[in-house]
């Protein structure tokens, strides 16, 4: 059974850049599958951020195109999310999950990490 | 991209009365819709897939129907574990997109 836990600092400066890592287990992210983070600002829905392909294509929000990169990390079988240049906007709980894919870049949250919380202040 | 409009944003029920929710696209998605449990303080959990399809060990009372553009989530029977706040998203077409959500509460 697929693993997800993310990971990183819970508290970000405006203005820095925010990054998380997907630690996954019980599954190869080489051997298939979509890879995601979406996330869920306080008291609100959810805001799909962007996807990774286990062969390293990415899809992004285009609300956040801008300032977030997705990329995988083989060795440590993870993925990670970076977000720049974050305002009180971007303070929220974040969640990696593994898709069950849809179309290209598509999919939904099929397996979801518990998700961390993130606060931007200063 | 696609809008997903969620009614209604809350409601209040009793125990054993039947809850619906509804979701619609704006546009045509055909079955590429999901519904998500939410309880609180944790992660959203797949309960129908594919506008219609229960998931594996979710209770029978859930149930979903639609295609296109109009989707229903139903509770045959509500009971006190139901508490969460449910959402509907479309995987049809990029950026994947969410409903506004559902509270579900007991009355």
């Amino acid at each position: 059974q697929v693993q997800l836990q993310e990971s990183g600092p819970g508290l970000v400066k405006p203005s820095e850049t925010l990054s998380l890592t997907c630690a996954v287990s019980g599954y190869s992210i080489t051997s298939g599958y979509y890879w995601g983070w979406m996330r869920q600002s306080p008291g609100k829905g959810l805001e799909w951020i962007g996807t990774v392909y286990h062969r390293g294509s990415t899809y992004y929000n285009p609300s956040l195109e801008n300032r977030v990169s997705i990329s995988i990390d083989t060795s440590k079988n993870s993925f990670s999310l970076r977000l720049n240049t974050v305002t009180a906007a971007d303070t929220a709980v974040y969640y990696c999950g593994r898709l069950e894919p849809g179309g290209i870049g598509s999919g939904y949250f099929k397996h979801c990490g518990q998700g961390t919380r993130v606060t931007v202040s200063s | 991209d696609i809008q997903m409009t969620q009614s209604p944003s809350s409601l209040s029920a009793s125990v054993g009365d039947r809850v619906t929710i509804t979701c619609q696209a704006s546009q045509d998605i055909s079955n590429y819709l999901i519904w998500y449990q939410q309880r609180p303080g944790k992660a959203p959990k797949v309960v129908i897939s594919d506008a219609s399809i229960l998931e594996t060990g979710v209770p029978r009372r859930f149930s979903g129907r639609g295609s296109g553009t109009h989707f229903t989530f139903t509770i045959s029977s509500l009971q006190p574990e139901d508490i969460a706040t449910y959402y509907c998203q479309q995987y049809d077409n990029l950026p994947l997109t969410f409903g506004g959500g559902t509270r579900v509460e007991i009355k």
